[in-house]
């Protein structure tokens, strides 16, 4: 069964350390998303791309984090310098369907804790 | 601004019989919701949907009811079983494709 593949599951950084998140979006999906999650709160969207191009990054904290999409395959989130109030659940999910009505595919997650 | 709530954190309920999980929302662009279910150490896997056009929307033994009148959703469990203990989310999208907007979630726990 095709799904989306994130890396590391686990990643445990200093603060004012640099982190990088992998993900692999299901064969075919155009649209790809990075979530965070935090602990007892709902996801919340970074980024969207639609095939290589950003189109919505409103709530990305800039200074500190980025993403590409280069190939319009696979993406790159990054943080640098983390910071403590980064620790969470970075979620990365892709659909067939540009925007969002269309059923959202979800990765295992990458769980970032900063110390 | 937390545009889609979900009041309850916590609902526990005995095996077979109906769970019920809330959401309201307040923006009223909002025309297009979903269930999410998430277990420990998973991603969100999705559940079930409905557009603004519908009052409800079945699913085997879940059902998703919109009363857009009061901003409100509900997904029903019937019969419930010890597998669908996990958290459930309500999430809502515009018709711009704007961004899907998710609650806080609602662990379930259902006893054997």
């Amino acid at each position: 069964e095709a799904e989306v593949a994130q890396s590391p599951r686990y990643k445990i950084t200093e603060k004012s350390q640099a982190v990088a998140f992998w993900c692999d979006p299901i064969s075919g999906h155009a649209t790809l998303y990075w979530y965070r999650q935090i602990l007892g709160q709902g996801p919340e969207l970074l980024v969207q791309f639609q095939d290589e191009s950003v189109v919505d990054d409103s709530q990305l904290p800039k200074d500190r984090f980025s993403a590409e999409r280069l190939k319009g395959v696979d993406s790159t989130l990054k943080i640098q310098p983390a910071e403590l109030g980064d620790s969470a659940m970075y979620l990365c999910a892709s659909s067939f369907l540009a925007g969002d009505t269309g059923e959202l595919f979800f990765g295992e997650g990458s769980r970032l804790t900063v110390l | 601004d937390q545009q889609v709530k979900q009041n309850s954190p916590s609902l526990s309920v005995q095996e077979g019989r109906i769970s019920i999980l809330n959401c309201d929302y307040t923006n009223s662009m909002f025309d297009y919701f979903l269930w999410y279910k998430k277990y420990p150490a998973e991603g969100p896997t999705f559940l079930i949907s409905i557009s603004s056009i519908k009052d409800k929307n079945e699913d085997g033994r879940f059902t998703v009811f919109l009363n857009k009148s009061a901003k409100h959703l509900s997904l029903h469990i019937v019969p419930s079983q010890p597998g669908d203990s996990a958290v459930y989310f309500c999430a809502a999208s515009g018709t711009s494709g704007s961004r899907l907007t998710f609650g806080e979630g609602t662990q379930l726990t259902v006893n054997p």
